[in-house]
Parts: C-alpha cells; structure tokens; sequence
C-alpha cells in the first residue's frame, strides 16, 4: 500500500520560502508524476503543480513564478518549495500521487498546515 | 485554464436518500474527470476517476457519468458514512483545477 508523509516547518515568514517534502513509501516513485495540492482553511483545493521523477515538471501558472520542485528518488521523496510567502499562502498542504495516463490523484498525503506569520 | 463549477453548492439529504451531484467544465474535457469525497479534517479521497470508472475499494452505491462538459455524481442510498464534501477535478490539461466543492449534510 502506498503511503504519502508531508514534512517542513509549520510556520514560516512573510517574504521567505515555505520548503515541503513528500516521502513515499509502500512501492517506487519511479514513474509517476507527484503532485502537490494546497487547501486554505475552509475553502476549495488548489493545484500547485507535478513533477515526473525524470524532473519534468508542470506548475500552476498562478504559482508560477514562486514554485520549484524537485525529486530524489534515492530517497523516495519530492519536495516543494514555493518563495516569497504571503499570509495568503496560509493552507494544509497536500503531496498526491498523479496517474500518468488519466490525471486523477490516487493516494494522498494526510496534509501539513503551513502558516504564515511574523 | 479549465474551469469547473459545481451543483448545488450545499444539500441536505438523509439516510437512505439518492443523491446527484452535478459538475460542469468551460470547455469540453471529453471524460478526464475525477471525483473525490472530503471529511473534515482529512485528505481527499479518489471515488471515481474517468467519469465513470469506480475506485477500487469504493463502495458500488457511487456511481458517476457524463462526458464532454457536463457531468454526475450519483449516490443510490446515502449512508451515515456519505456525509462530506465532494469534488470534481479535470485531468485534460494542466494546470488541473477542481471544481468548488459540494457540502452533504444530514436533513
């Protein structure tokens, strides 16, 4: 059974870089796409981006310009880092496994809460 | 980007009752989507992906169907354990995008 774990700081500062990583255990990440989804506080989910474990990667252009991803596979893990945090990156977190061939997202992390604030 | 809407927003229904959730794109995403059902405090859980094409592990009361630019939920008997927020995801082109959910709660 595929298992997803988030892990990073839970508070971090205006103006610095939220960093996230997604160790996979129970099967490879080899040869899927690993995406990372975010959720504010009572509100929809929202697409951040993907990486394939070649280093391929596809972000959400709303995010663009503040995500970088990359992947180990040495280590089973993919991590996010998204730069110049505001409050309004205030959200749970979420690292999913996204199928290649139909796009929906199989296996989830259980979510870490980042909070921005001095 | 491709963007989804939902119907209706929030429901009341009780046990027993069937229940359809409606899901809507801006373009036609042929059957690339996804449903998935939300508790709280929890990770989004894949119910239906391809439209149609039941998750395993899922019971056989979700049903979805639909292709192009309109598509459905349908739960036949709704059972104590169904009360959650649902969502729809288009997987035809990135950046992937959800639609803004659907709240079940008990009448």
């Amino acid at each position: 059974q595929v298992q997803l774990q988030e892990s990073g700081p839970g508070l971090v500062k205006p103006s610095e870089t939220l960093s996230l990583t997604c160790t996979v255990s129970g099967g490879s990440i080899s040869n899927y796409y690993w995406s990372w989804i975010r959720q504010p506080a009572g509100k929809g989910l929202e697409w951040i981006g993907r990486i394939y474990t070649s280093g391929t990667t596809n972000y959400n252009p709303s995010l663009e310009s503040r995500v970088t991803m990359s992947v180990d596979t040495s280590k089973n893990q993919f991590s996010l880092k998204l730069s110049s945090v505001t409050a309004a990156d205030t959200a749970v977190y979420y690292c999913a496994r996204d199928h290649i061939m139909s796009g929906y997202f199989d296996y989830w992390g259980q979510g870490t809460l980042v909070t921005v604030s001095s | 980007d491709i963007q989804m809407t939902q119907s209706p927003s929030s429901l009341s229904a009780s046990v027993g009752d069937r229940v359809t959730i409606t899901c809507r794109a801006s373009q036609s995403i042929s059957t690339y989507l996804n449903w998935y059902q939300q508790k709280p405090g929890k990770a989004p859980k894949l119910l239906i992906y391809a439209a149609s094409s039941l998750q395993s592990g899922v019971p056989s009361r979700f049903s979805g169907s639909g292709s192009g630019t309109d598509f459905t939920l349908t739960i036949t008997s709704l059972q104590p354990e169904d009360f959650a927020t649902y969502y729809c995801q288009q997987s035809y082109r990135t950046p992937r995008t959800f639609g803004p959910g659907t709240k079940v709660d008990i009448k």
